[in-house]
């Protein structure tokens, strides 16, 4: 079965602090893992996906095998990151499942 | 710029009628996607299909039906709506592999 686990609901950091976002998963082949991000009346869209291994807008997020993780972190946090991000994973046959997804609010 | 349309913003249905959410994207992509999003719960998939007539359950099938007649088209279905299907719906759309999915705008859907 394939699984996405978020275990923070709310995230409230201050700007210019660091924060990671949890991802851990569950799925015995091998995974596509991506973060989405939707920001406040807009759209779902991609944030990044673990294949591209790059930083968009300042996040990355690396795929650990060993601890089934796949965090997202920004070193120094922005007012505009305050927005809703889902984990996401698509195993073999291509179903592709959400975690319950992380509010983040950067405080001024 | 790819498009994912779904047919209606809103959407306000009485218990027991029949309710079809229409999703439509532009990018001939093989794969669509049904999802509910509520506060709490995250994303849950309903149903996809990989290609036209061909369609999978997700994980939280029941009182939903799909429909894929043609590529570009996914319909959603409920049966005889009722009221804890009140949600916000998400339609995607993907190429197979390793690509990202699209979403539509999402219906708001209250059952009353």
């Amino acid at each position: 079965a394939q699984r996405v686990t978020q275990p923070e609901k709310l995230l409230s950091v201050f700007k210019g602090a660091p924060v990671e976002l949890k991802c851990n998963y569950s799925y015995s082949g091998s995974p596509e893992l991506f973060w989405y991000v939707q920001y406040s009346r807009q759209r779902l869209q991609l944030l990044l996906r673990h294949i591209s291994r790059e930083s968009i807008k300042g996040f990355t997020a690396d795929l650990n095998k060993g601890e089934t993780s796949f965090h997202l972190k920004k070193p120094f946090a922005q007012e505009e990151d305050s927005a809703m991000y889902y984990c996401a994973l698509k195993g073999g046959s291509e179903k592709l499942v959400f975690g319950k997804g992380t509010k983040l609010t950067v405080n001024p | 710029d790819v498009k994912v349309t779904q047919s209606s913003r809103y959407l306000v249905k009485r218990t027991g009628e029949k309710v079809f959410l229409e999703c439509v994207q532009d990018m001939d992509h093989e794969n669509m996607f049904w999802y509910r999003q509520d506060p709490g719960l995250g994303l849950r998939l309903i149903y996809f299909s990989y290609d036209v007539k061909m369609k999978e359950k997700g994980d939280i099938p029941e009182g939903y039906s799909v429909s894929r007649e043609k590529k570009e088209r996914f319909s959603l279905i409920l049966e005889s709506a009722s009221t804890n299907q009140t949600s916000m719906y998400l339609c995607a759309s993907s190429f197979r592999v390793g690509t990202e999915a699209f979403f539509g705008q999402g219906t708001r859907l209250t059952v009353v």
